[in-house]
């Protein structure tokens, strides 16, 4: 079964502070995703990577950077957390030759 | 337009009804389409893919309309752990990150 799993299920942080989310999957995935979830506005990406150290923009990018060093990792990093990144974030894998998405558990983000 | 629309609901249907679900896309070129399920408060899980002739897994029928542009998901017999969020998604083509998220339809099962 392929396990993908985040390093909060809730985080508190406060305006202007610096967040790090984590995801790792056990899978040998190549493909990992961020995504925010909101209501109304469903799943959003944020960024992907197809490739350890590489990365590409998805829909949402402003405030947001990436990190994948080893290819079971990909972390998501707020720079400056700011109340309108307040959601529900979420974690993705897959392999290359799939199009099924494997989700971690989220991470609800509220920065106060 | 959104890329990917569903009715938000919620459908409240009792146990045993069939219900069904439209999902309308608007990029002819899509390539691919799924249903995923999401659980309250969890996080959301392959349910179907839909092909060109339609497919059947159990109770769950889902079918691809090319020409208005839309996929459907049918639920026969509903059960209460039916209780769930669907969501549409089409990959509009070009790679992974053309991969789009409908909002939702929301299903409670009522007893």
């Amino acid at each position: 079964d392929v396990k993908v799993t985040q390093s909060s299920r809730y985080l508190v942080k406060r305006t202007g502070e610096k967040v790090f989310l984590e995801c790792v999957q056990d899978m040998d995935h190549e493909n990992m995703f961020w995504y925010r979830q909101d209501p109304g506005l469903g799943l959003r990406l944020i960024y992907f990577s197809y490739d350890v150290k590489m990365k590409e923009k998805g829909d949402i990018p402003e405030g947001y950077s990436v990190s994948r060093e080893k290819k079971e990792r990909f972390s998501l990093i707020l720079e400056s957390a700011s109340t309108n990144q307040t959601s529900m974030y979420l974690c993705a894998s897959l392999a290359g030759s799939s199009y099924e998405q494997y989700f971690g558990p989220g991470t609800r983000l509220t920065v106060t | 337009r959104k890329e990917v629309e569903q009715d938000p609901g919620p459908f409240n249907v009792p146990e045993g009804a069939t219900v069904a679900f439209n999902c309308t896309y608007s990029n002819s070129a899509s390539q691919s389409f799924f249903w995923y399920r999401q659980d309250c408060r969890k996080e959301p899980k392959l349910l179907m893919s839909v092909y060109s002739s339609g497919n059947e897994d159990g109770r769950f029928t889902a079918q691809l309309n090319r020409a208005s542009q839309y996929i459907s998901l049918l639920i026969r017999d509903s059960k209460l752990s039916d209780s769930a969020t669907y969501l549409c998604v089409v990959n509009i083509g070009g790679g992974y990150q053309k991969v789009t998220f409908g909002t939702g339809t929301k299903l409670q099962v009522i007893p």
